[in-house]
């Protein structure tokens, strides 16, 4: 299986700040690579796919960037709509993982 | 706009089989793929399985031995059955539209397992 490595697993950031998450891959994903958010008791919700696709009615504050083995999830401004935990997935192949979350607290 | 809606039991007994039902609306079974994805209380997400509208599966290896997705196309729907389940399986299980990503989402349903 392919192991998904976020870090930080979690911050601590105000309202306003850039925000950055990185994500690597145990081994080359090319550009597979999707960033979800989930806020408590909520289901996930796709971000970016493709590495630097943003969703269609997802804030343009948040992007992507990476290939091969590392990756990144950037919000440019942060809000507070955007506290929430954030996951990486892989769908390189069939046996799609994900990382283990990235916490994004109130400062 | 495709939504989904996971059903069945919120309580199985250890070493019983726990059976879930994902209805799919305002979209067909019979196109794109879908797929089952679990999360621990307090956890990260666990991909369970895939199948695709033409009836291949796809397991996660570390249930592989346990687990079975299925398509009714008659009812638009699509289920997961997990057999020998253990406290281990207690989680919110969701079921969602599977492309190049997970596009939708159901909004999930706790299945706790204990006697």
């Amino acid at each position: 299986d392919i192991q998904m490595t976020q870090s930080p697993s979690s911050l601590s950031a105000s309202v306003g700040d850039r925000v950055t998450i990185t994500c690597r891959a145990s081994q080359s994903i090319s550009s597979f690579l999707n960033w979800y958010q989930q806020k408590p008791g909520k289901a996930p919700r796709i971000l970016i796919y493709l590495t630097s696709s943003l969703e269609s009615g997802v804030p343009s504050r948040f992007s992507g960037s990476g290939s091969g083995t590392d990756f990144s999830l950037t919000i440019s401004s942060l809000q507070p709509e955007d506290f929430a935990t954030y996951y990486c997935q892989q769908s390189y192949n069939n046996t799609l993982t994900f990382g283990g979350g990235t916490k994004v607290e109130i400062k | 706009q495709v939504q989904l809606q996971e059903s069945g039991p919120g309580l199985v007994k250890p070493s019983e089989t726990l059976s879930l039902t994902c209805t799919v609306s305002g979209g067909s079974v019979s196109s794109y793929m879908w797929s089952w994805i679990r999360q621990p209380p307090g956890k990260g997400l666990e991909w369970v399985a895939y199948i695709s509208y033409n009836g291949d599966t796809n397991y996660n290896p570390s249930l592989k031995t346990r687990v079975t997705i299925s398509l009714d196309t008659s009812k638009n729907q699509f289920s997961l059955r997990l057999n020998s389940v253990t406290a281990a399986d207690t989680a919110v299980y969701y079921c969602a539209g599977l492309g190049k990503y997970f596009q939708r989402w159901g909004q999930g349903t706790l299945v706790t397992v204990s006697s």
